[in-house]
């Protein structure tokens, strides 16, 4: 049970450029989330999805898109990387119930 | 006003001592309290999680509620240098179907323990 994973660790991007983080969970949760994590700004939502096919815009979701095609998969995209997207991403899941667990994080460095 | 706020610390303190870590949130319907320990380049991990008010134990470490202030408290007790990291509180609405059981979390406080 690997729990939830994620997919680059570790990304340096050029301004501009696309990529896509893939976040994967073997919990069979329903719920899954995109946060990005940037000094004194604490974890912020960025898309959410409450179940295969779905999802939802959190509290900074310019930027980016996701999709959720498989329920064990939940896909962040960035179309055209600029430098305010660096910053430390992280996918969480739950089965609906009120925690959320979190993978190990994907560090993304856009110049 | 943010929903959630919480010292950023650093807070660095003696092995052995009696750490408080504490979050004000403002909106009143919060049911649902939680604390992260995040370790330096790692994810968060839960570690503890109450509901309405109260304390509840786990070890070392006591969360306390208290709803009528708005106010949240982690406490570790004999704190090891083990306990060095980040912690985040984090609370969420009574669960709402199709509101996607959101978290809002506090920006964490640092916490060193030294030998």
């Amino acid at each position: 049970n690997a729990g939830v994973t994620q997919t680059p660790k570790f990304r340096v991007l050029k301004t501009g450029q696309s990529m896509t983080l893939l976040c994967a969970q073997d919990m069979n949760h329903e719920y899954m989330y995109w946060y990005r994590q940037d000094p004194g700004m604490g974890l912020r939502l960025i898309h959410y999805s409450v179940g295969e096919g779905t999802t939802a815009k959190g509290e900074v979701p310019d930027g980016y898109n996701v999709s959720r095609l498989k329920k064990q998969n939940f896909l962040l995209g960035l179309e055209s990387a600029a430098p305010s997207q660096t910053s430390v991403y992280f996918c969480a899941s739950t089965t609906g119930a009120e925690t959320q667990y979190f993978g190990p994080g994907t560090r993304l460095l856009v110049l | 006003q943010k929903e959630v706020e919480q010292d950023p610390g650093p807070l660095s303190v003696p092995e052995g001592a009696i750490v408080s870590l504490n979050c004000t949130y403002s909106n009143s319907a919060f049911q649902y309290f939680m604390w992260y320990r995040q370790y330096s380049r790692k994810g968060p991990e839960l570690l503890m999680y109450t509901y309405s008010s109260g304390n509840k134990e786990d070890g070392r470490f006591t969360a306390q509620v208290d709803k009528s202030s708005k106010y949240i408290s982690l406490f570790i007790r004999d704190s090891q240098p083990s306990d060095s990291a980040t912690y985040l509180c984090a609370v969420n609405l009574a669960k709402v179907t199709g509101g996607g059981n959101k978290l809002t979390f506090g920006t964490g406080t640092q916490l060193k323990v030294e030998l």
